[in-house]
């Protein structure tokens, strides 16, 4: 069965530099999330889209921006990179019910330094 | 309140069973969530279960759910060592009508020993 992809896999990039990351969720799906896993940490909710409009917004630094395309594919755009966003990042994807369990892709590790 | 909160470690031998218990305070909760993480990796949903049902059994996972005391378990039977893993619950709240999101416990780190 198709999964959620994410690219690139890892990520490595400077202080200060930009980065782009995205999601191509699981056919027929059409809500997307992104959570963000620090070292050791558990998965905190990033930001969400339905339909290609944001549906919910967590705890995302205004450095970061991201959007769902009309083939509901999604990035999240980092710009002014710091230390502190070296993480593991996930796209999770679902259809738009609650019942609906969101079905994650294997994550972009990001490393800044 | 949206605390979700699972005991960090747990240990057991090869073939008993394991529990993983969670707590969470957030009462309109509508499904409650079991992902595994191995080191390195995604997250893999193991189970669900709707929130006005008392247990779900899949083959060798069974959840239990005590709404009344908002608790969450996770039995692993015949514990092997490829279930080591770290173990999150997570719950879904429905905001608006297309607005929901997971939050996740803390995770559990599960050890299994030969």
């Amino acid at each position: 069965a198709a999964g959620v992809i994410q690219s690139p896999r890892h990520l490595i990039k400077e202080k200060r530099e930009t980065a782009t990351l995205k999601c191509y969720p699981i056919p027929r799906h059409d809500t997307v999330y992104w959570y963000q896993q620090g070292p050791g940490q558990d998965p905190q909710f990033l930001i969400s889209f339905y339909e290609k409009m944001q549906s919910d917004k967590g705890s995302i630094p205004d450095r970061f921006s991201a959007q769902q395309f009309s083939d509901y594919h999604s990035e999240l755009n980092m710009s002014s990179l710091e230390l502190g966003d070296s993480a593991l990042y996930f796209c999770a994807s679902s259809l738009p019910r609650i019942d609906s369990p969101l079905h994650f892709g294997n994550g972009t590790r990001l490393t800044v330094t | 309140g949206e605390d979700v909160e699972q005991s960090l470690f747990l240990s057991v031998r090869e073939g008993d069973s394991s529990v993983i218990n969670c707590t969470y305070t957030d009462s309109s909760s509508t499904y409650l969530y079991w992902y595994k993480q191995e080191p390195g990796a995604g997250l893999q949903l193991l189970t669900y279960i709707f929130s006005n049902m008392d247990m779900k059994q899949d083959q060798r996972l069974t959840v239990l759910l005590n709404k009344k005391d908002k608790h969450l378990s996770l039995r692993i039977a015949d514990t092997q060592t490829g279930d080591s893993a770290i173990y999150f619950c997570a719950e879904r709240v429905l905001y608006t009508g297309t607005a929901s999101k997971l939050t996740f416990g803390t995770g559990t780190r599960l050890q299994v020993t030969l």
